[in-house]
């Protein structure tokens, strides 16, 4: 079965930056794009930013369009999401999926990020 | 404001059939996949519709999928308690080059 373990969130205050893990397992990781989505408190599905399974093409909400970045490693199985000049609207469970067909299949269970001061 | 519109809320009783909408536009759910996401109270998402009308294993054939033009329709019948959730369409924006969500429904079974 597929495992999307999603690691790094907390409390940062704004401004700062944070790095969010995605450990990818049970799945040929190197042959899918991944995503993050997000989901803010008590609010609906965002989705983030989306890298091919290469890494050759990548695409950004523009909401953090210049201030977050994914990448991944395929031979260790991880993606990440930098998150720099983090700021309160920010604050949302952080979510990684698996692409199909340009969206998502599976989850993982996410991780909390808070910005506050 | 979500670039799909889905109804905040619908009910139904137990065993009924509901129905909710999803309404985009020719850059995402008229040209792309519609996919439905099913979201348990305090859980993560999970794919219940994938390409506009197919069930992955495991989902139940009372969820159904379709689509015509720029809206899609999740169907569920025989309602149980269980299913009270809330549910999210999505679909890829050509556009936009970007994921685009409903603002999700409400699914109260009385």
């Amino acid at each position: 079965q597929v495992q999307l373990v999603e690691s790094g969130g907390g409390v940062v205050q704004p401004g700062r930056s944070l790095r969010l893990s995605c450990a990818a397992s049970e799945f040929t990781f190197g042959s899918y794009g991944m995503h993050w989505v997000r989901q803010a408190p008590g609010k609906g599905l965002e989705w983030v930013a989306y890298m091919w399974f290469d890494g050759s093409h990548i695409h950004y909400a523009d909401p953090v369009k210049g201030r977050f970045t994914i990448s991944r490693h395929n031979s260790q199985n991880t993606l990440y999401l930098q998150m720099n000049s983090l700021r309160a609207e920010d604050t949302a469970v952080y979510y990684c999926a698996r692409e199909y067909n340009y969206m998502m299949d599976y989850w993982g269970r996410g991780t909390l990020v808070t910005v506050s001061s | 404001q979500s670039v799909l519109t889905q109804p905040p809320s619908v009910s139904a009783a137990p065993g009924q059939k509901v129905t909710m909408s999803c309404s985009g536009g020719d850059s995402n759910v008229g040209r792309s996949y519609v996919f439905w996401y099913q979201q348990l109270p305090g859980t993560a998402p999970k794919l219940l519709i994938y390409d506009d009308d197919e069930r992955p294993s495991g989902i139940p054939a009372r969820f159904s999928g379709s689509k015509s033009g720029t809206s899609a329709t999740l169907a569920i019948t025989g309602l149980q308690t269980g299913d009270e959730a809330v549910y999210y369409c999505g679909s890829w924006d050509i556009s936009l080059s970007a994921g685009v969500f409903g603002g999700g429904t409400k699914l109260t079974v009385l």
